[in-house]
């Protein structure tokens, strides 16, 4: 099946500091890649969609200048958290999807981070 | 807007017994997917089993099946022969504009033996 992957799995930054986040698929092409915010014990909400060549989009109330997503290719999206702070540690997840009548969605195993 | 909910924060199902998760959604539309992703503790979402709204067959991927009620806009998934690889959190989804998918709450289920 297709795979999807995330790096780093696991960032430590302090306060004030910018993290970027990556976002691959392996094996196919993602015409789409999202991404979800997912906080201890609840469920995922979608941050972001980006797609291949334009601007993501956001959605609503999410700072679009404190995370930054860039989709530069078909393989890779990549998510910068900016001035980083406490409150913004969280598990982030990334999914991509292919082309095809139903756009299912393949979800990397997602990235923890931590502000300290 | 869709909405999908899960009214069962927890759920607790013996070793080979069976247990039935509940999910209601909302939409307007009157052809979509749904589906159920099972979380367990490395966190990873895996896709467990998908219906697509105009088949009037319920999906089934061996030990997962799904009782989907359009007309009451219900999914529930029904677990059989619970093994205790099956504990992990279960989120209902509904994928609407642009593939976005809308995740219900979760039901955390334990599997005892």
């Amino acid at each position: 099946g297709a795979v999807v992957s995330q790096h780093p799995s696991w960032v430590i930054c302090k306060s004030g500091t910018s993290v970027k986040i990556e976002c691959r698929s392996l094996d196919f092409q993602a015409t789409t890649m999202f991404w979800y915010r997912q906080f201890p014990k609840q469920s995922l909400m979608l941050m972001a969609t980006s797609n291949e060549g334009s601007k993501a989009t956001y959605e609503q109330g999410v700072e679009k200048d404190k995370f930054l997503i860039n989709h530069a290719s078909l393989t890779l999206s990549t998510l910068t958290v900016t001035s980083a702070h406490p409150e913004d540690s969280s598990f982030y997840i990334c999914s991509a999807t292919g082309q095809g009548p139903l756009a299912e969605q393949y979800f990397g195993p997602g990235t923890r981070l931590t502000v300290t | 807007a869709q909405t999908v909910t899960q009214s069962q924060p927890e759920m607790s199902v013996q070793e080979a017994e069976t247990v039935t998760l509940s999910c209601t959604y909302d939409t307007s539309e009157s052809d979509y997917y749904l589906f159920w992703y099972k979380q367990p503790p490395s966190r990873q979402m895996i896709l467990v089993i998908r219906q697509e709204a105009y088949k009037q067959q319920n999906a089934t991927e061996n030990r997962f099946s799904v009782n989907f009620q359009k007309a009451a806009k219900s999914f529930s998934l029904k677990i059989s022969d619970s093994q205790l690889g099956d504990a992990a959190m279960y989120f209902c989804a509904y994928p609407g504009t642009a593939s976005k998918l809308t995740f219900g709450t979760g039901t955390r289920l334990q599997v005892t033996l």
